[in-house]
């Protein structure tokens, strides 16, 4: 079985600090991660993905996260944030069986941040 | 056009209405979902259908009916509804390969659902 866990609901930072949003999985299995950003009444758009190769993976608008399957891990960050990065952020991991694909989501992290 | 659209945004309806949401994709991916976000909480999937067949139904009340008539357009009907089916229901559309290959979800901006 899979699973994700955000481990903070809310994350309040200033314009220009660094952010991390925490997201640790569970898997026995291969494992592909990703994270989506909501921004107020919209749909999600994908920030990153790791599906495998280097740990390191760089998205758009200047996140990147980091796959660390010893602490089994999957943190984002993003050095320096503006007020349009506050939104709601989802950690996934994606399940493939015979019936077809899923993706499966963490609590969510809102990001707020402040002038 | 790497676009999911979803009609109507918002939608208000009574617990004996029938109403239905529409979605639409023309990247000619054969997997489309339905997915349900209650407030402050994340998506929960519903239904998948890969070529144009249900293909799973995560134990989703019968209230909701999927429809699938090709492989662009995907429908919710909705009918007799609660108020706790208040929501935001996002469709979102993938290519559809073998061998458990990941392919990208594409997701529409959305209908919110009103039940009064």
């Amino acid at each position: 079985a899979q699973s994700v866990t955000q481990l903070d609901s809310q994350v309040p930072v200033f314009e220009e600090a660094p952010v991390e949003l925490r997201c640790n999985y569970s898997s026995s299995v291969s494992v592909y991660l990703f994270w989506y950003v909501q921004y107020p009444n919209q749909g999600l758009q994908l920030l990153l993905k790791y599906l495998s190769g280097s740990t390191l993976v760089k998205g758009i608008n200047g996140f990147e996260a980091e796959f660390n399957k010893s602490q089994t891990s999957f943190h984002l960050r993003k050095p320096s944030v503006h007020i349009s990065d506050t939104a709601e952020y989802f950690c996934a991991d994606f399940r493939h069986n015979n019936a077809g694909n899923m993706l499966t989501f963490g609590g969510g992290t809102r990001l707020m941040v402040k002038p | 056009d790497t676009e999911v659209t979803q009609t109507p945004k918002h939608l208000v309806m009574g617990m004996t209405n029938k109403k239905s949401l529409k979605c639409e994709q023309h990247m000619g991916h054969r997997a489309m979902y339905w997915y349900k976000q209650k407030a402050k909480k994340p998506p929960e999937l519903m239904f998948v259908y890969s070529y144009e067949k249900l293909s799973i139904n995560e134990s989703v009340p019968s209230r909701f009916s999927p429809e699938c008539p090709n492989s662009s357009l995907l429908n919710l009907h909705l009918h007799a509804l609660q108020p706790e089916d208040s929501a935001l229901y996002l469709c979102a559309s993938s290519q559809l390969t073998s061998g458990g290959q990941y392919n990208e979800q594409f997701f529409g901006p959305g209908t919110r659902l009103t039940v009064l």
